[in-house]
């Protein structure tokens, strides 16, 4: 139990363009997810915190036009990297808060997205 | 949350246990111990978490000093699938919201 996936796993672009990735709890609930950035040989960082049906909190830092952020469901949370530039390349990782009440009180995380932008 | 300090680097022998230390002298009463491993290029995994008491699962057991500022993560039988950097993090539990903060972690290898 407690999966989470994102889509696509890799993905490369064109400078200029957006792309969108899809985190998705498979088998539980998830009124939170979590988005991370990694750069190679560095630990994880928080970009935001996204809550159903509310706007994401983003990190300082972190520029929210930059990068979009929809949580529609208790499933489903998307991030949008917009007009991305090679300084956006690295790998996006995304998590999914469980249930306390489920015995999930932790986050589960996807396997990440490495994007690379040309 | 408070922060946690772990050695960079260890290496262990397949077959067998490894230990891992974190210090974590600032908790508070109502933070609990997690411990999360990534494997290279991919997301992290949990693996346990505990306030007090010791813990075991079908991954690794979780030794909390009385004290609660350190704790020690101990997996009973490396394998090379072991290799990882694990993370030891400390949070309150109980709120979705509240956050994770990854420190550098310590990288695991484990050798034949």
């Amino acid at each position: 139990g407690a999966v989470v996936s994102q889509h696509p796993s890799r993905v490369i672009c064109k400078s200029g363009t957006s792309v969108k990735i899809e985190c998705r709890s498979l088998d539980f609930q998830a009124t939170t997810m979590f988005w991370y950035r990694q750069f190679p040989k560095k630990s994880l960082m928080l970009m935001a915190t996204s809550n159903e049906g509310s706007k994401a909190t983003y990190e300082q830092g972190v520029e929210k036009d930059k990068f979009l952020i929809n949580h529609a469901s208790l499933t489903l949370s998307t991030l949008t990297v917009t007009s991305a530039h090679p300084e956006d390349s690295s790998f996006y990782i995304c998590s999914a808060h469980g249930l306390a009440g489920a015995g999930l009180d932790t986050q589960y995380f996807g396997p990440g997205t490495r994007l690379t932008v040309l | 949350d408070a922060k946690t300090t772990q050695p960079p680097s260890m290496d262990c022998a397949e077959g067998r246990a490894a230990n891992l230390p974190c210090n974590h002298s600032t908790i508070s009463g109502n933070e609990y111990v997690y411990w999360y491993r990534q494997i290279h290029s991919q997301g992290p995994q949990y693996i346990i978490h505990g306030l007090k008491n010791n813990e075991t699962n079908e991954m690794a057991s979780l030794i909390i000093t009385e004290d609660r500022k350190s704790s020690t993560l101990i997996l009973p039988h490396a394998t090379l699938r072991d290799t990882a950097v694990y993370y030891c993090i400390v949070r309150v539990a109980g709120a979705a919201g509240n956050k994770l903060t990854f420190g550098g972690g310590t990288r695991v290898l484990v050798k034949p």
